[in-house]
């Protein structure tokens, strides 16, 4: 099994509202990433996590919350999001971080987001 | 810091001709580098890597890039376009643990 799952294809969410975004891979990665991609632009990094342990967090405002229950499932807690969120949020998931050679990102098919 | 550029928001070429997509990296220790492709509304499937192994990849769907140390380069090519090549490239650079992507090609192809 190659692929990066992620569940749901679409959400559309009120301000006050708290949903979650699922990712799943079945490859044995050790290294998961959540990224946020506008329109016409490339994919931006959030987080990363290694080994179940968030390894980076590029400042992202804490109402994206992370969580990785265990190597294959990582989760995206969304709560009070601004309309400027709407965007395509897309998960990838790697062997690991260094000391891996090339460190090919396999990429999901994203979430599309709507915040009204 | 390492960084990306493509040249050129928007290629088009007519079905049957060669395309060139154009990717200049920056990076401070050899990199590794990436082809990404997007079509609409999808996730990002990758189309070749250079991991020093050898300076022409040859990747999926006919693409091939070659690696320019001197250039610094990273071009995307393929001999004879086709209608569902239509979509989004980003050229990508790996230091240690994160990609860095470039801004993104959109490929147009006519008929």
């Amino acid at each position: 099994d190659t692929e990066v799952t992620q569940t749901p294809k679409h959400l559309v969410m009120g301000m006050t509202n708290k949903k979650s975004l699922k990712c799943e891979q079945h490859m044995g990665h050790r290294a998961m990433y959540w990224y946020k991609q506008k329109a016409k632009k490339p994919p931006e990094l959030m987080f990363v996590y290694s080994y179940e342990k968030l390894s980076i967090n590029e400042s992202v405002p804490s109402r994206f919350s992370p969580e990785c229950p265990n190597s294959s499932l990582l989760n995206l807690h969304l709560h009070a999001l601004q309309p400027e969120d709407s965007a395509l949020y897309l998960c990838a998931s790697s062997q690991g971080l260094a000391g891996v050679t090339y460190n090919e990102q396999f990429f999901g098919p994203g979430t599309r987001l709507t915040v009204l | 810091a390492q960084s990306v550029t493509q040249l050129g928001s928007h290629v088009s070429v007519s079905e049957g001709a060669l395309v060139l997509l154009r990717c200049n990296y920056s990076s401070s220790v050899p990199p590794y580098l990436f082809w990404y492709v997007q079509y609409p509304n999808q996730g990002l499937q990758l189309l070749l890597k250079y991991t020093s192994a050898a300076t022409l990849v040859k990747g999926i769907n006919g693409f091939e890039a070659e690696f320019k140390k001197s250039e610094t380069s990273f071009h995307l090519t393929k001999p004879s376009a086709h209608m569902s090549d239509a979509a989004e490239y980003f050229c990508a650079v790996r230091v240690y643990s994160t990609l860095t992507f470039g801004k993104g090609t959109m490929l147009l192809v006519s008929p």
